[in-house]
């Protein structure tokens, strides 16, 4: 019961590096989200995705791109690494349908990067 | 905008201690109301819900009841464990938004035995 799967877990990027953060999930969700998580703060909305071919911005886009082919993946684009970048990343997903509004997001278990 | 303001942390309490964590929060119309725990090197986990005032969420010993005059959704528990410690967000989520999330900036707690 994997459900919603992050890799890599640890990255240091140089400034000006780009990257792609993976994630994945196996329990047929239509929505999926990209958070960061700096020191101390809450989680703050990258992108989200209501289902395949889908994507808009959240509160903190600036940086990042998104793209969904397909309805398990939703991988996270770093173009041009910041330090300002450096946090964990969080991706997390949920139904859109049932009787229940309010299906619960999952959470994978986060990737901490490292912008040097 | 929306907003989640959570009592600042950390809180430290001795096991079978009374925990109480607030939040309370700024939006339009009826939003449904979250609480999540975070275990350390793990993500965030559903610890309980209400989605309407005066609804009461429960799980695992933690009671939050959904306060719409007062705009809040405080997190009790009558006698913390050990295995409690962890960071707990508060979140709302706008009716009518596709399920997207405002998160407080959490409370880390700390049980000592």
């Amino acid at each position: 019961n994997a459900g919603v799967t992050q890799t890599p877990k640890f990255r240091i990027l140089k400034i000006g590096q780009s990257m792609t953060l993976q994630c994945t999930q196996d329990m047929n969700h239509n929505y999926m989200y990209w958070y960061r998580q700096d020191p101390g703060m809450g989680l703050k909305l990258i992108y989200y995705s209501v289902g395949a071919g889908i994507t808009d911005k959240g509160e903190v886009p600036n940086g990042y791109n998104v793209s969904r082919s397909t309805t398990e993946d939703f991988p996270l684009r770093l173009e041009l690494a910041a330090p300002s970048q450096t946090s964990v990343y969080f991706c997390a997903s949920s139904s859109g349908t049932g009787g229940d509004r309010d299906q619960p997001q999952h959470f994978g278990d986060g990737t901490r990067l490292s912008i040097l | 905008g929306d907003s989640v303001t959570q009592m600042e942390g950390p809180v430290t309490l001795s096991e079978e201690a009374f925990l109480t964590i607030n939040c309370t929060y700024t939006a339009t119309g009826y939003p449904s109301l979250f609480w999540y725990v975070q275990y350390p090197g793990e993500g965030l986990q559903l610890l309980l819900k209400a989605t309407k005032a005066d609804d009461k969420g429960s799980n695992k010993g933690f009671e939050a009841t959904y306060r719409k005059e007062t705009t809040s959704f405080h997190l009790e528990k009558g006698s913390v464990q050990v295995s409690d410690s962890a960071v707990y967000f508060c979140a709302l989520r706008r009716s009518g938004s596709a399920r997207q999330l405002t998160f407080g900036s959490g409370t880390q707690l700390t049980v000592l035995p």
